[in-house]
């Protein structure tokens, strides 16, 4: 069965450094998703991207995070200049033309800032 | 703003009983509306979906959605200790993002 896959698993940074994170969505999807859940709350939309550009933003989103398409199977996320509070799993979803409305979830990448 | 409320728990349900979840949203023209169940440290995974008003049922789940009380819920028939984990209720925004409630903490005792 097709999945979302997200790399790496974990990451740990230092504040203020950039990091990337990855996701291969499921292949003939057309619509991608970011999430984040800080620990112990609740999962937070952030963008969602369809067509080689940003549908839907969240506040949190700001300029500090970035999203990109590189080529026709990734789908990834930066942190400029991370922050502690930036500490959370971050999920990628996908979705299919046909079926907009059911998001399969990756395993999500747990990012923690020292 | 879109919420959706739900009660955090932790809900606690003796092994083979139903558990009952529900969740309430502000939004009065949603229309879409998810329960997923997430394990800790794990991503959500989609038990189900419903549009419309009623019941859907798939195998021991039954989804229920009542618009003009603006309610969503979740009954989980023969409880069994692995269904033990927080279960997210979400909403589908205008732009396909997804709203959820915080979860309720489901503990399924044998």
């Amino acid at each position: 069965e097709p999945e979302v896959t997200q790399t790496p698993s974990h990451q740990v940074t230092q504040m203020g450094q950039e990091v990337i994170l990855r996701c291969v969505p499921i292949s003939n999807h057309l619509y991608f998703y970011w999430y984040r859940q800080i620990l112990g709350q609740k999962v937070e939309f952030l963008v969602s991207f369809y067509n080689n550009e940003i549908s839907e933003k969240s506040e949190i989103f700001d300029d500090q995070f970035s999203v990109e398409r590189p080529d026709g199977s990734n789908f990834t996320l930066k942190i400029r200049s991370t922050k502690l509070e930036d500490s959370a799993m971050y999920f990628c979803a996908s979705s299919d033309l046909g079926e907009t409305d059911t998001q399969y979830f990756g395993p999500g990448t747990r990012l923690t800032v020292l | 703003q879109k919420e959706v409320e739900q009660n955090s728990g932790p809900l606690s349900v003796p092994e083979g009983a139903i558990a009952s979840l529900n969740c309430t949203y502000s939004d009065r023209v949603s229309q879409s509306f998810f329960w997923y169940r997430q394990y800790s440290g794990k991503s959500p995974e989609l038990i189900m979906s419903i549009y419309s008003n009623g019941d859907k049922e798939d195998g021991r789940f039954t989804a229920q959605l009542n618009k003009a009380s603006q309610y969503v819920s979740l009954l989980i028939r023969d409880s069994q200790p692995s269904d033990s984990a927080t279960y997210l209720c979400a909403e589908l925004g205008s732009n396909y993002q997804l709203i959820w409630g915080a979860g309720t903490k489901l503990i399924i005792k044998p």
